[in-house]
């Protein structure tokens, strides 16, 4: 149990659909953090929020887009996604943007 | 050991022994270090961390050294158990700035033999 949960765990969607990914913390953490995790490369950090509010969006897609409505809850929206889109979503989140991060287990994406 | 961009390095060992894995981190302004362990279908769990004031830090089992000079980062694992076989990445940040952006290594995968 890492407090910081994903859901759905799997997501299989087809390019044309719309879906989201939801993310929850229960630390009191004030940032969090989207990355997707694709084989044989490293993490890359997508979006990170402070206090609610969007301080980075790492040259994303338009087809992706984050939404934090509270400090506790983040979101993922999905639509018109490629088949290069599938990965591993990692929802994170830490107290102050340079303490550690907690990661959730992930939401596994494939798109057909 | 680990550098990233090259292909997930590998490590083997026999229960019991010690591990250390690698990793060259890539910026020399960064200042604070982090061990991540993920295994097979979970997230990055964090491991211990360093910050550049310090050449070493101890935790249960594990003992991370940072090498500013030649920006190397080491994790040692005492007495490795087949529960510590997963992937370990170090990851760098810089705290200077205004965004505190997490740089991770590409990972080396641990295998313990029984």
């Amino acid at each position: 149990e890492t407090g910081v949960t994903q859901t759905p765990r799997h997501l299989v969607m087809g390019m044309t659909n719309k879906k989201s990914l939801k993310c929850e913390q229960h630390l009191g953490h004030n940032a969090m953090y989207w990355y997707k995790q694709s084989a044989k490369k490293p993490l890359e950090l997508m979006f990170v929020y402070n206090f609610k509010e969007q301080t980075e969006n790492n040259s994303v897609p338009s087809r992706f887009s984050p939404e934090c409505p509270n400090s506790s809850h983040l979101f993922l929206h999905l639509h018109t996604l490629q088949p290069e889109d599938s990965a591993l979503y990692l929802c994170a989140s830490s107290l102050k943007g340079n303490q550690p991060q907690h990661f959730g287990d992930g939401t596994r994406l494939s798109i057909l | 050991g680990e550098s990233v961009g090259l292909h997930l390095p590998t490590l083997s060992v026999q229960e019991g022994d010690n591990s250390i894995i690698n990793c060259a981190y890539s910026n020399s302004a960064s200042d604070y270090f982090i061990w991540y362990k993920q295994e097979s279908g979970k997230g990055p769990q964090f491991i211990i961390d360093i910050r550049s004031n310090m050449d070493k830090r101890q935790g249960q089992r594990v003992t991370v050294l940072l090498n500013k000079t030649v920006k190397h980062l080491s994790l040692q694992i005492a007495a490795t158990q087949p529960g510590d076989s997963a992937v370990y990445f170090c990851a760098e940040l810089y705290s200077g700035g205004s965004n505190y952006k997490l740089t991770f290594g590409k990972g080396t995968l641990l295998t313990v033999n029984p």
